[in-house]
């Protein structure tokens, strides 16, 4: 069965360094996303994208989150500059179309913020 | 605003004993709601979702608008059920899941 892979598992980066997290969404997929769940607390959407375009955020998701769909395969999510509350799991997710479809999860990176 | 809450943070059952996991929303039009299920050390995967009204690994959950709730239940728990659950729900016209805290099911054999 496809799977959304995410690399990488585990990243420890300083603080006011720039991150990028891949992801390889199924390759069907239409949809993509990146949730974020910090440790001992909820799963937070964080930003949808859609034909190269963001189609909804949250407000977690300010200036210094990016995303991008650098070829047609990965879909990343870049840090600019991190922070010591940016540590959580960020989730990759994909879906084949838009509302009413199962949207699949990738395993998850861990990023620490040291 | 969307919101999900799941009371219970943790549930400890004996094997075979029921297991009922609630879950709780607000949200003023008419949402789609899903239960994902995150095994140790694994990716969630959705269990069901209220609009397909089917039994997967035998849990079942209904939609109560009246009661605004998705308890999630299961007759018999097996050891193999324990994972991290989750109560998620979307907007109907949209792709965005608002996702409760989680609830932990713990099956003692």
């Amino acid at each position: 069965e496809p799977e959304v892979t995410q690399t990488p598992s585990h990243q420890v980066t300083q603080m006011g360094q720039e991150v990028i997290l891949r992801c390889v969404p199924i390759s069907n997929h239409l949809y993509f996303y990146w949730y974020r769940q910090i440790l001992g607390q909820k799963v937070e959407f964080l930003v949808s994208f859609y034909n190269n375009e963001i189609s909804e955020k949250s407000e977690i998701f300010d200036d210094q989150f990016s995303v991008e769909r650098p070829d047609g395969s990965n879909f990343t999510l870049k840090i600019r500059s991190t922070k010591l509350e940016d540590s959580a799991m960020y989730f990759c997710a994909s879906s084949e179309l838009y509302g009413g479809n199962t949207i699949y999860f990738g395993e998850g990176s861990w990023l620490t913020v040291v | 605003a969307q919101r999900v809450t799941q009371p219970e943070k943790l549930l400890s059952v004996f094997k075979g004993a029921p297991v009922e996991l609630k879950c709780n929303y607000s949200y003023s039009g008419s949402p789609e709601l899903f239960w994902y299920v995150q095994y140790s050390r694994q990716r969630l995967q959705l269990l069901l979702r209220h609009i397909s009204r089917e039994s997967i690994k035998g849990f079942t959950a209904d939609l109560n608008k009246g009661e605004t709730s998705f308890h999630l239940k299961k007759p018999f728990a097996q050891e193999e059920d324990s994972a991290m659950y989750y109560c998620a729900l979307r907007r109907a016209a949209g792709n965005k899941l608002t996702f409760g805290g989680g609830t932990r099911v713990l099956v003692k054999p």
